[in-house]
């Protein structure tokens, strides 16, 4: 079975300065996609990143980068420059590639247990 | 374009009730899955509808059931409430993107089980 593991319960950071929350997973399947989320307080969850298995790239979404190492199942978001906004829960979370997709099934996300982000003015 | 609804935002119920969830998704979107959130167990899966049929299951009790109408609109209900069923429970839609897969997840519904 596959698992997404997030060591850091809680993290804080200085307004302005750059902090990286650490996912790593668990799984025996080739194919698969890698997600950030972040659940503000107000609770709508929200995607920040993506990142298929297949690209060797890293993915990047403006202040938000990811460091994809998939030989150390290792699956860390970057934020740069961080914002009182971004203050918020930010969970890692893993789903299947489409080949092992059926029955329609577009597959569930598995995910981290989040860690918690502080944003000190 | 809206975004995926769901209601009630909260609810309170005593033990042994049964309660209906009710989750909207994105126009278009065909896919719904409901996960719950716990501070225990954090977000865990509970089921995936796709054109009114279960596609997938999470490992939860039979007391946790749902269904999906022409309209992609989806119900779960929970029979037999414990107090371990309070929980957040989310809502998320999708609709294939190319090879991209991408779910928008609704505000949640609340629910306390006293």
């Amino acid at each position: 079975a596959q698992t997404v593991t997030q060591s850091q319960p809680e993290m804080s950071v200085q307004e302005a300065e750059t902090v990286t929350l650490s996912c790593t997973y668990d799984t025996s399947e080739s194919d698969y996609y890698l997600f950030w989320y972040k659940q503000p307080p107000s609770r709508q969850m929200i995607l920040v990143i993506r990142q298929e298995a297949y690209k060797q790239q890293n993915a990047t979404e403006n202040r938000f980068s990811v460091n994809f190492q998939k030989a150390a199942k290792s699956f860390s978001l970057k934020i740069s420059d961080s914002q009182l906004g971004d203050a918020a829960m930010y969970f890692c979370a893993y789903r299947r590639g489409e080949g092992y997709d059926y029955g329609g099934s577009q597959g569930n996300l598995i995910f981290g247990k989040g860690t918690k982000l502080s944003v000190k003015p | 374009k809206a975004g995926v609804t769901q209601t009630p935002r909260y609810l309170i119920k005593t033990r042994g009730q049964q309660v209906t969830l009710s989750c909207s998704p994105i126009s278009g979107h065909r896919s719904v899955s409901w996960y719950q959130q716990t501070p225990g167990q954090g977000l865990q899966f509970l089921f995936e509808y796709f054109s009114e049929t279960q596609r997938n299951k999470g490992n939860f009790p039979g007391r946790f059931s749902g269904r999906q109408f022409s309209n992609s609109r989806s119900e779960m209900n929970v029979s037999t409430l414990e107090l371990g069923d309070s929980a957040l429970y989310l809502c998320a839609s999708s609709q294939r993107q190319g090879v991209i897969y991408e779910q928008y997840f609704g505000p949640g519904t609340r629910l306390t089980v006293t």
